[in-house]
Formats: C-alpha cells, structure tokens, sequence
C-alpha cells in the first residue's frame, strides 16, 4: 500500500527554474523523506524532515512539512537538466511496525 | 565508501522457473531491507532484516518468497516458482542505524522479467 501522493505526477521546466513538488499523505507520521530515482544513480535519499520540524534547507533543496495538513513540499530552486529524474516522498509511519512508505512519485523534466 | 551491490542487474525467466537475487549492503550496516517497485510506482518493502533477524516480513509472499542473510551481512531473494505477475525491479537498501527512521542506501536493483 502506497500512503504519499505526489503532485503533480509529471512537471516540465526550463533550466534555471524552481520547481516545486507536493506530497499528501495520510495517517501520522514520525518524518517525511524524499527520493529521487534516474536511470543513472538508482534512487537516491534527498533529505530527511522530523514530524516536529516545519523547513529544512540542503543545498538547492528546501522542504517543508505541515502535519495540520498531512503535506508536505518540496522546492528545488535553479534547476539543471541533471534534476531531470523522478522524485518520491517517503513517508515512516507512527506506532506499531516502522514502516517507510513510498508515494507513487512524480517526473521532473528539466529541459536545458 | 562502496555502495550497496546487487546481482544481477537484469534478469528473464520462464514462469514457473526459480530465480535468485543477491545483495552485498554497505559496510557496517546492520539494517537490510529488500523492496519491490513496479513500472510507475514506489517501491514497496518486502522484508527488513537487522542484523540475520528478519524483523518484518508482512508484505513478503511467502508461499514463494524466501530470503536470508546468513551472517547478518550479504542477503538472497528467491521467488520460487516465478509467476509473470512477478515481473519487477527488485531494490535492496541499507541504512547504518537501526529501524526506518533513518537515511537509506539503495542498491541498482535486479530488473526481473517473466514471459
């Protein structure tokens, strides 16, 4: 079963622009991860925000999480054609069995 | 650092027949975990091992799934029989720390194709 959705599914860019990605998701979670998967490198970890925190930077990439609204945000700025991949939330859900559950992912296209 | 490896990278079957994946995490991590992603999906955890314990396997099809990781080190898929409805990419991951709260490293994946 997949908890996160990614929105949109599929995003066209030009180098140089922002490139904003939304994550839902449905039931508490203790932190919210995101992946991102080319052909290249395989699926790669992003970054890591707690259930406590609101924004975190690294680099180009700036996330954020609101629990209130079960979403969460994910914002590359100047892009480059090398972000073209796809990109998924993870989501590790709370009590019981930890369990990281994949979104369904969305495809960044950035075109040079 | 070397990554996680896997073997093979691609793999074509008859249904019906066996099939094995291989998996060599990151050095020093304890925590193993083999998933499944279909074409246009996330993927998905078939079992977590720490250490050689296999400490969820809920979501592994047992009557034909088996996996091991004998020494708490490298660790084998086996689908036995394979049905076409196995047809996937076959990721594994490790993370240095116990439990899924943390930062995981994947592994290329086995692509499995069965005709």
């Amino acid at each position: 079963s997949q908890q996160g959705e990614e929105d949109p599914q599929a995003l066209s860019i030009q180098e140089g622009e922002n490139a904003t990605m939304n994550c839902s998701y449905k039931t508490s979670i203790n932190n919210l991860q995101w992946y991102r998967q080319n052909s290249g490198r395989g699926l790669v970890h992003l970054i890591l925000i707690r259930s406590n925190e609101r924004e975190k930077h690294s680099g180009r990439l700036r996330v954020t999480l609101d629990t209130s609204k079960k979403s969460s945000s994910l914002l590359i700025t100047a892009s480059r054609a090398a972000d073209t991949a796809s990109y998924f939330c993870a989501t590790l859900t709370q009590g019981g069995s930890e369990k990281l559950v994949f979104g369904k992912g969305m495809k960044l296209t950035v075109n040079p | 650092e070397a990554g996680v490896v896997q073997s093979p990278r691609y793999k074509i079957i008859e249904k019906k027949q066996p099939v094995a994946f291989w998996c060599n995490p990151i050095s020093g991590h304890n925590t193993l975990y083999w998933y499944l992603q279909n074409l246009g999906q996330g993927p998905e955890l078939l079992i977590r091992y720490e250490n050689e314990e296999a400490v969820d396997d809920s979501q592994l099809p047992k009557d034909r799934f088996s996996a091991e990781r004998l020494k708490g080190v490298d660790s084998t898929l086996k689908i036995q029989p394979a049905e076409l409805g196995d047809s996937a990419v076959y990721l594994c991951a490790s993370s240095r720390r116990r439990g899924q709260g943390n930062e995981q490293f994947f592994g290329p994946g086995t692509r499995l194709t069965v005709l």
